[in-house]
């Protein structure tokens, strides 16, 4: 199957700091990529959808401005949370789909704790 | 509301004995519903993706049944193995505007005692 990547996979932060959290396809071109966000023993929930060369679409709830997305490429999205504060530690997945196709292939995850 | 649900948060089976886990949703017309496999720590893992006008599908020793009338899918892994214990994860897609939009269920945790 594909694979996609996500760096780093685990990350502490001070309150107050930005973090960046990278998303690549690597072996198939992307041309859609979502950003969940799980908490522990909960569901994965949909933050965004990135769509390459345009701007993110947000679900409802989840602050643009906060979190910041960036689609570059065919192969790579970017999830910048901004002035991370401790409620915001999490554990933040991406998936990629290639276009025209149904299966969406989900990165390992990265985990955030915000001190 | 709309509302997707597995039917237990945790299953317990004896190894060689056939898994069969229930996804039930409510107030969704899905275009497809997927199955994923996620290990502790991990991202979900892609198992089956089954069609609206789909009734079954397998994929070794995994199925995957799907019923729109009754709203709801089954998956069921035989001759089950420890290997096999993690949480599995129904999520569905609507397609549309939704186009690639995955709501999840809450996950069954099976564990397959040897």
């Amino acid at each position: 199957g594909a694979v996609v990547s996500q760096h780093p996979s685990r990350v502490i932060c001070k309150s107050g700091t930005s973090v960046k959290i990278e998303c690549r396809s690597l072996d198939f071109q992307a041309t859609t990529m979502f950003w969940y966000r799980q908490f522990p023993k909960k569901s994965l929930m949909l933050m965004a959808t990135s769509n390459e060369g345009s701007k993110a679409t947000y679900e409802q709830g989840v602050e643009k401005d906060k979190f910041l997305i960036n689609h570059a490429s065919l192969t790579l999205s970017t999830l910048t949370v901004t002035s991370a504060h401790p409620e915001d530690s999490s554990f933040y997945i991406c998936s990629a789909r290639a276009s025209g196709t149904e299966t969406q292939y989900f990165g390992p995850g990265t985990r955030l704790l915000v001190l | 509301s709309q509302k997707i649900e597995q039917n237990s948060e945790a299953l317990n089976i004896q190894e060689g004995k056939t898994a069969t886990l229930t996804c039930n949703y409510t107030n969704y017309s899905p275009a497809y519903l997927q199955w994923y496999r996620q290990d502790p720590g991990r991202g979900p893992v892609f198992l089956l993706l089954i069609r609206e006008n789909e009734k079954e599908k397998r994929k070794e020793r995994l199925k995957v049944t799907f019923d729109t009338t009754l709203k709801q899918s089954l998956f069921h892994i035989t001759a089950s193995q420890p290997a096999d214990s993690a949480t599995y994860l129904c999520a569905l897609e609507t397609g549309g505007t939704s186009y690639g939009k995955l709501t999840f269920g809450q996950g069954t945790i099976l564990t397959v005692h040897p």
